[in-house]
This record gives C-alpha cells, structure tokens and sequence, in this order.
C-alpha cells in the first residue's frame, strides 16, 4: 500500500516544547502533505514539500522529507495548547489520488 | 481566504435512501475531489474530478457513488441507496493543479440509519 503512515499515534507534550511526528511511506512520491485536524473538523493543510525539496519551514512548523528514507518529519517548535490536534501526512502516486495515514494525536498541556 | 464550502454539514438518512453532498470549491480551481474518514479511521480517497470528467477512483468508488458538476460551481457526491457501512464524514477538496496544495472543505457527516 502507499498510504503514509504516522508515528507516534499519541503524543503528550508540555507547552513550550517542541513535537516531532514522524511519517513513514512505501513507494516513489511526488510530493507530501501534511494537515492537521481538529476533533470533527475539517482537514486543515500546514505544508506541501514536493520530492526534490528536503526542508521547508512556515511559521514555527518545520518539515523534512527523505526520499532515500521514505521519510518525513514534522517538527511544531515552542507548542501551544492550541496545536492540540490530529497531524496526518499524505503521500501522492499520481498528483491526484493523496493517501493519508492513521495520523498522530498530539496532546499539548497548558 | 477563500475556502470550499459544503452543504450539509450534518445528514441523517434511511437506509436505502439516495444522499447528495453538495460541494462549492474554490473559484478558481481546477481539480476537485471526495474523501471519506469512518469514524475514527484513515482518510480514504474516493474520487478526483478533472475537466468535467472522473480522473481517478478508489475501489470504493462502486457504482452506488456518482459526482457531477451541474453548473459549473457545484460539485455534488450522490450516494444511491445508502447501506449503514456509508456512515462517514465526506469531505470535498480541491486544487489549482495536478500536485498541488489540496484544500479541504469542513465536511458532510453523513449518519445512515
């Protein structure tokens, strides 16, 4: 399967510090997406890192990508409880057809 | 910022019974697609909709599922004869190109009784 899929599925952390998620995926990509989700909400995109970029950076969101690997991170510096959400990668074969992991729960406690 | 819209947001249908979700993409966009996420499951990819046309389809995308673009802002899913398995929030997405950026729409849950 091509689906991305998201590690850890849970994460806790203090405000302040940073959160690292961690997405894994199987065959050659395009580009990769992340997005976030609130509870019920809709699918909210945070970045697009296409396969011949390995770093991109918005605001305090930092995301990696390692084709070799097939591999990407992203890292949220200095977290808010406001960043409490569901982060999810998704891969694309096709450009039109973007597989999405199980996603990562990220918990930031005030 | 312009965003896609969509109606309804909340549905509760029978069993059997025929559902439209409807869909208002972003103005300008070109490419337009239909996921689904089961409660507390992965986003699944049903359909992507290029120049009036099905581009792709997931295996999901039986013949009970049919999109269309009626007039040119619009971008419906009907689902004929719902089973209890149609339960799901459906979201409408679309992009400027092939590749690029997908936005999201807020969702349509979809309760099948």
């Amino acid at each position: 399967s091509q689906q991305g899929e998201e590690d850890p599925q849970a994460l806790s952390i203090q405000e302040g510090e940073n959160a690292t998620m961690n997405c894994s995926y199987k065959t050659s990509i395009n580009n990769l997406q992340w997005y976030r989700q609130n509870s019920g909400r809709g699918l909210v995109h945070l970045i697009l890192i296409r396969s011949n970029e390995r770093e991109k950076h918005s605001g305090r969101l930092r995301v990696t990508l390692d084709t070799s690997k097939k591999s990407s991170s992203l890292l949220i510096t200095a977290s808010r409880a406001a960043d409490t959400a569901s982060y999810f990668c998704a891969t694309d074969l096709t450009g039109n057809q973007f597989y999405f992991g199980t996603g990562t729960s990220l918990t930031v406690i005030p | 910022e312009p965003e896609v819209t969509q109606t309804p947001s909340h549905q509760v249908t029978q069993m059997g019974q025929e559902v439209i979700l409807r869909c208002v993409p972003i103005s300008n966009h070109l490419y337009f697609y239909w996921y689904r996420q089961i409660l507390g499951q992965k986003v699944e990819f049903l359909v992507s909709f290029y120049n009036n046309e099905i581009s792709e389809k997931s295996e999901i995308f039986d013949d009970q599922f049919s999109v269309e673009r009626p007039d040119g802002s619009n971008f419906t899913l009907k689902i004929r004869s719902t089973k209890l398995e149609d339960s799901a929030m459906y979201f409408c997405a679309s992009s400027s190109f092939s590749g690029n950026t997908i936005y999201f729409g807020e969702g349509s849950w979809l309760t099948v009784v």
